[in-house]
């Protein structure tokens, strides 16, 4: 079973505050997807990432995809109080048939 | 539909009882995923559909849990006396495709199971 590990689990920061979330895996990914989580709703498709070294932007977040696809992140420029939510990376491997593996999730506070 | 579809929002049941949760999932979707999330933030695969038939079931604990995805209507995932720690959020997504070639996932909006 592979393993994806995110982190950091929790983060809690004050608005206008860069921060960036890590996703890693000691396997090549085919693809990465990740998703922002409310509380009583289902996630959230932000990005999909497939070709290493892609750099995606969705207005103040940028994601990007490692060289080897083994790790991604998400960064967030200067973060707003509706940022605040659970970010989750989650991978697909080509052995893996169609599932999705998640990572921990990375629960996000931003103060205003 | 455009969204994926889960019904009902909340259920409760007692120890022993049976549980069954609905998805309809995005019109033009082949696959069918059901994930359980427990813990708020510990996502499970259970168990994939390619239309009606199991594509991947490698995640369901086999002796409780039965799904099916029959034609013309809504998947279901059932649990045959559930336990406490069933008690979670049952989440279906639906995709065009495998994620493992590139296809997004789609999901809806859950189910809550509380088993007291």
């Amino acid at each position: 079973t592979q393993l994806l590990e995110q982190s950091p689990q929790f983060l809690s920061i004050q608005e206008g505050e860069n921060l960036t979330v890590y996703c890693n895996s000691s396997s090549v990914f085919s693809s990465l997807q990740w998703y922002r989580q409310e509380p009583g709703e289902g996630p959230v498709l932000l990005v999909t990432v497939v070709t290493g070294g892609e750099v995606k932007k969705l207005k103040r977040l940028t994601f990007q995809f490692g060289d080897a696809r083994k790790d991604s992140s998400l960064h967030i420029t200067a973060a707003q109080p509706g940022d605040t939510g659970l970010y989750l990376c989650a991978g697909a491997w080509v052995n893996q048939g169609g599932k999705l593996i998640f990572g921990q999730g990375t629960e996000l506070s931003v103060k205003p | 539909g455009e969204e994926v579809a889960q019904t009902p929002k909340h259920l409760v049941r007692g120890e022993g009882q049976k549980a069954k949760l609905y998805c309809a999932p995005i019109k033009g979707h082949s696959y069918v995923f059901w994930y359980q999330q427990v813990l708020k933030n510990e996502f499970k695969f259970l168990i994939s559909f390619q239309n009606e038939n199991v594509f991947d079931e490698t995640g369901m604990p086999k002796e409780r849990f039965s799904a099916k995805c029959l034609p013309n209507s809504p998947c279901s995932l059932e649990i045959q006396a559930t336990k406490l720690e069933d008690s979670a959020v049952y989440f279906c997504a639906s995709s065009q495709g495998l994620a493992g070639e590139n296809n997004e996932q789609f999901f809806g909006p859950g189910t809550r199971l509380t088993v007291l």
